[in-house]
């Protein structure tokens, strides 16, 4: 399998709060993408950071990518309501196509 | 507007019958990838192509096959539907292989019964 630990299942946090999640990886990647999945629809791209980059921001978003580890993070500033979603990582495998994590479930409530 | 359309949204199959899933794609990508979700799994990929008239086995491709008759159209076939095979497909284009964002249709949810 392209991935290690597996990406925590759920997390249940209040508007406001911070939110940050995990993956890790075994195959070397020069990529990490971060997608948000809406119930009922296909898994959007909301970021992706790359191997020369240790940090990404996009909004209220941040990733983090650490090659030596190879984990990445993804961490949602002040959640709010709408930020409820599954949200995956994944990464390439030179050449073929993205292999995603198993996704963590966000629900944050008012 | 969608960009990646995929049709039916919803079916409902029998054990043993054909289904035919349909993606269409006005990206004007080369590469077409069908995925499959199941909970506790994320997505694993079933099958993707790069060029026309030709499609490619991916990670759990028993089971399925695929047709790609134009850059624009991409069809997963399960020839024999079986229980195992209920799941939400996903059909995704992107430019090129590898690494490249993938942007997904809306999904078909499959109940084979």
């Amino acid at each position: 399998s392209q991935w290690g630990e597996e990406n925590l299942q759920a997390l249940s946090i209040q508007e406001g709060e911070d939110v940050t999640m995990n993956c890790s990886y075994k195959t070397y990647t020069t990529v990490v993408h971060w997608y948000r999945q809406d119930s009922g629809r296909g898994p959007a791209l909301i970021i992706l950071i790359r191997s020369n980059e240790r940090e990404k921001r996009s909004g209220r978003l941040r990733a983090t990518l650490d090659t030596s580890s190879q984990s990445s993070s993804l961490s949602i500033t002040a959640a709010q309501c709408e930020d409820t979603a599954v949200y995956f990582c994944a990464t390439g495998q030179g050449g073929r196509a993205l292999i995603f994590g198993t996704g963590t479930t966000v629900s944050v409530s008012p | 507007e969608a960009a990646v359309t995929q049709s039916p949204r919803s079916k409902v199959a029998v054990t043993g019958g054909k289904v035919t899933l349909s993606c269409h794609q006005t990206n004007n990508h080369d590469y077409m990838y069908w995925y499959r979700q199941d909970t506790g799994h994320g997505l694993r990929l079933i099958h993707y192509s790069y060029v026309a008239d030709s499609t490619e086995k991916g990670d759990i491709p028993d089971g399925y096959k695929a047709s790609r008759p134009s850059q624009e159209n991409f069809s997963l076939i399960l020839e024999l539907a079986s229980l195992s095979q209920t799941a939400v497909y996903f059909c995704a284009s992107s430019p090129t292989g590898g690494e490249n964002t993938l942007y997904f249709g809306a999904g078909t949810r499959l109940s084979v019964l």
